[in-house]
């Protein structure tokens, strides 16, 4: 079992829509989710965090978390063309480490 | 600019020989992180510093690779010997010191071994 997994897509949802992108991890102590987005050839660029059951708006997107089912979910509402991406979903382990584990990614196209 | 920067943005090696990788953090950022990315994956952590103190090696970090911090502010990643297999994105990123640990990247330095 990967520790970070996520469908790689490709997701695909008609302009104006709401893409809903689902990440599970495997370590229950896990404290910090990200989500980063990636354009084709450019390096991934931070767009959530989230530590706290429940949901985080900002903008457009919104991160949901649910530790006890360990997932974590980002909505893009009124979905555009510009929000084609990969979207990396990344987890903090524990509290004396830095590192983050990154899932594969799961690929979104937004059609006009 | 006041984000990431790396140097080189692209490099062509042939397989055998050394290369070197560079990564300037956000000024304020104590914490300066290293990954790896291959087509169609995620990044994939190889180590960390805080300040100048390496804190953690992935063991994908074989021999062949060391990085530095020596004054706590840049840091280089080289790879000595290079394989094909190292053919990949090395990516940069920074934070600082806090347990949102939120990581911000460079743009990172395309490899190719031929």
């Amino acid at each position: 079992q990967k520790e970070v997994e996520q469908n790689s897509g490709p997701l695909s949802v008609p302009e104006g829509a709401i893409a809903s992108l689902n990440c599970t991890y495997s370590d229950r102590g896990s404290q910090s989710f990200f989500w980063y987005r990636q354009y084709s050839g450019k390096s991934p660029e931070l767009i959530m965090s989230i530590y706290s059951n429940g949901d985080k708006e900002d903008g457009r997107f919104t991160a949901q978390l649910n530790k006890a089912s360990q997932y974590v979910s980002l909505l893009i509402r009124d979905s555009q063309p510009s929000d084609s991406a990969t979207y990396l979903c990344a987890v903090k382990a524990t509290s004396n480490t830095g590192k983050l584990i990154f899932g594969q990614g799961t690929t979104l196209q937004v059609k006009p | 600019d006041t984000g990431v920067s790396q140097d080189p943005r692209h490099k062509i090696t042939k397989r055998g020989q050394n290369v070197t990788f560079r990564c300037d953090p956000i000024s304020e950022h104590n914490r300066l992180y290293w990954y790896r990315q291959t087509l169609g994956q995620g990044p994939e952590f190889l180590t960390y510093f805080q300040n100048e103190a390496q804190l953690e090696k992935s063991r994908l970090l074989s021999d062949r690779f060391s990085a530095e911090r020596p004054k706590g502010s840049f840091s280089t990643l080289e790879i000595q010997r290079t394989e094909q297999g190292d053919s990949a994105m090395y990516l940069c990123a920074s934070s600082l010191l806090a347990a949102n640990n939120e990581q911000f990247f460079g743009p990172g330095t395309r490899l190719t071994v031929l």
